[in-house]
């Protein structure tokens, strides 16, 4: 069992440039999350989604794409990268915990990102 | 923001000691939980404590909720040099997708 996987580890990228950071997790877990870490801000959520085929905005989406063509995996995607995207990205996915459902998050390694 | 505040932002202890962190949240929620970061890792869950509880143990950790004053603390006793890390509270509102709202977190350094 591998949990979820982040790819890559770390990524530097010029203004203006696209990149994918993938996450997959073998847990069979319908949801999954992307956030972001910045300094003094704690996480923040960028987009999630509870199936495949079904995804939305979280606090923070402007500047990123997501899908989930399967249940495993869920891309985030960059589309023209600016400084302000400078981070430390997390994806998520989630199991129940107790018989009410609440919900807790496993979570990736995490992928720095710096926009030059 | 639906974010929460943790309170100290920096923590420094020696071993042994106990380590008290807060957090303050700002909606109702349906549960809060606890997770802790080390340096370059992933968040890891350690505790969750439902909106009706007001007190939860784990091992060395005990989790208190006050849901009048929107405020919970970690208690961790007995620290050890391995419980350096970053400490982050979530709360769980308990509403459409159940998304997890994370606080700023607290920086614990564990003194040998």
């Amino acid at each position: 069992n591998a949990g979820v996987t982040q790819t890559p580890k770390f990524q530097v990228l010029k203004t203006g440039q696209s990149m994918t950071l993938q996450c997959a997790q073998d847990m069979n877990h319908e949801y999954m999350s992307w956030y972001r870490q910045d300094p003094g801000m704690g996480l923040r959520l960028i987009h999630y989604s509870v199936g495949a085929g079904i995804t939305d905005q979280g606090e923070v989406p402007n500047g990123y794409n997501v899908s989930r063509s399967t249940t495993e995996d869920f891309p985030l995607r960059l589309l023209s990268a600016a400084p302000s995207q400078t981070s430390v990205y997390f994806c998520a996915s989630r199991w129940t915990s107790g018989p009410s459902g609440a919900n807790v998050l496993t979570f990736g390694a995490g992928s720095r990102l710096t926009v030059l | 923001s639906q974010q929460g505040e943790e309170d100290p932002q920096a923590l420094s202890i020696q071993e042994g000691e106990n380590a008290t962190m807060n957090c303050s949240y700002k909606t109702s929620i349906n549960n809060l939980q606890w997770y802790r970061q080390n340096s370059g890792r992933g968040l890891v869950h350690l505790i969750l404590i439902r909106s009706n509880e007001r007190e939860k143990h784990s091992g060395r950790l005990r989790v208190t909720l006050d849901t009048s004053k929107k405020s919970s603390s970690l208690l961790i006793t007995a620290s050890r040099a391995a419980d350096t890390a970053s400490y982050f509270c979530a709360t769980d509102a308990g509403t459409g997708a159940n998304n997890l709202f994370f606080g700023t977190g607290t920086r614990l350094t564990v003194i040998p």
